[in-house]
């Protein structure tokens, strides 16, 4: 397995315009986290999906944030609008949860946005 | 509620020698804990957990990690640090029964030659 893929690996756009990030979570995991880190926040959870459904997004910063997952084997992470203060490297982790609660998560190598 | 304490930012040891990695928790119910590393510019990787059974858990690359319960820690180890080992490492715990782990802040593992 390819393992976690997240698209693009680099993003560098101005303030203002509409950002997606993209994660292809490992095959057969059935959940899926959306992660932010930063220097300052360290790393913080934004939302988690069960079964293609978002369970949680009590950790996402405003409404502009907005995660969609339309199948099982994509998801995706919009900002609209993009502020210099989402600066910060997006990190997309799958994990098994059928069957057993203690499975660890995998994650992707993460998208660096950076908003001038 | 539960939370991770790495105390440490930054722990710095010498090639060779025996390297120590902090972690407290709290949590109620039985705890599931995890240590993860993370090189530059990758995403976190999973090295060990505790679940259940002996209080000493073997992982990745050498290293163990020890849980005490009475101490509410579960400290990284590794009987021989390499430059190599130089990281990022993060404590994560969740209780029984959830999978959404709490992770800690994180600390930087310095191993000089």
């Amino acid at each position: 397995d390819a393992g976690v893929i997240q698209s693009p690996r680099h993003e560098v756009t101005e303030m203002g315009q509409e950002v997606t990030l993209r994660c292809k979570p490992i095959s057969g995991h059935d959940y899926l986290f959306w992660y932010r880190q930063t220097m300052m926040r360290g790393l913080e959870l934004l939302i988690y999906f069960n079964n293609n459904v978002p369970i949680d997004d009590s950790g996402m910063p405003e409404d502009r944030f907005s995660a969609k997952m339309p199948n099982a084997s994509f998801s995706t992470l919009k900002i609209q609008p993009s502020e210099p203060r989402d600066s910060a490297v997006y990190f997309c982790a799958s994990s098994r949860g059928q069957g057993s609660m203690s499975n660890e998560q995998f994650f992707g190598p993460g998208t660096r946005l950076t908003v001038l | 509620a539960q939370s991770v304490a790495q105390p440490e930012d930054q722990v710095k040891v010498a090639e060779g020698n025996p390297l120590t990695v902090k972690c407290t928790y709290s949590v109620s119910g039985n705890p599931y804990l995890f240590w993860y590393v993370q090189y530059p510019n990758r995403g976190l990787q999973f090295l060990l957990k505790y679940i259940t059974g002996d209080n000493l858990v073997k992982g990745s690359y050498g290293f163990e990690a020890e849980f005490n319960k009475s101490q509410t820690s579960f400290h990284l180890k590794k009987p021989s640090a390499l430059v190599s080992d130089s990281a990022l490492y993060f404590c994560a715990v969740s209780r029984g029964g959830s999978y959404i782990p709490t992770f800690g802040r994180g600390t930087s593992l310095i191993v000089h030659p």
